[in-house]
């Protein structure tokens, strides 16, 4: 069954410091691979997206992430964090075979401190 | 511009009320969807229309009754609502013509129910 795994529910970093953000998935076809990042109380934003080609994929807000097919994984990276990326990321999967869902991970709470 | 807004941003209601949440977005997006997100936890499918069409419905209670009356319009009508109901409810939107799948989400609903 297709499923998102974030190990990490919450993570600690010190502004300015680089952050990683793990996200596992488990999906019988080449899966399109999402990062969101939600504030309190706001919707999601899209940070990136991942079909094909380069594997190293850049967003919005300074964010990467590297989709490594042989480790099921599709990491966010960001080299030097700002305390404004305080917020929860959603890594999501998909298109499921019906009605072209997505999948959500369980979320990790970034905390930023100064 | 890839907006989609949600009118009211906070509902209070009563269980015996009947209330609209609304969502819009210009886009031309043709497959709309509503989700239930409780605290600390990803969001969860509720209904997908996809050409103004109802295709997917994920076994939610009658009390919540979506609607998409043009293109660009989503509602969830409410009524009889349980306190368990509460939560923040998030549309989103997808270019169902594109086999990219990314869906853009609106700002929530947070709603509560008394």
């Amino acid at each position: 069954a297709q499923s998102v795994t974030q190990p990490d529910i919450h993570i600690t970093v010190s502004e300015g410091a680089s952050l990683e953000l793990r996200c596992n998935y488990s999906y019988g076809a080449t899966p399109y691979l999402f990062w969101y990042v939600q504030s309190p109380g706001q919707g999601l934003q899209l940070l990136l997206k991942y079909f094909s080609g380069d594997t190293l994929v850049q967003g919005i807000k300074g964010f990467e992430a590297e989709f490594k097919r042989s480790q099921s994984s599709f990491n966010l990276r960001k080299p030097s964090v700002h305390w404004s990326d305080a917020a929860e990321y959603f890594c999501a999967v998909g298109p499921m075979e019906y009605g072209n869902k997505l999948v959500f991970g369980a979320g990790t709470i970034l905390r930023v401190k100064s | 511009d890839t907006e989609v807004t949600q009118t009211p941003k906070h509902l209070v209601m009563g269980m015996t009320n009947k209330k609209s949440l609304k969502c819009e977005q210009h886009m031309g997006h043709r497959a709309m969807y509503w989700y239930k997100q409780k605290a600390k936890k990803p969001p969860e499918l509720m209904f997908v229309y996809s050409y103004e069409k109802l295709s997917i419905n994920e076994s939610v209670p009658s009390r919540f009754s979506p609607e998409c009356p043009n293109s660009s319009l989503l509602n969830l009508h409410l009524h009889a609502l349980q306190p368990e109901d509460s939560a923040l409810y998030l549309c989103a939107s997808r270019d169902a013509g594109q086999s990219s799948y990314e869906q853009y989400f609106g700002p929530g609903t947070r709603l509560t129910v008394t």
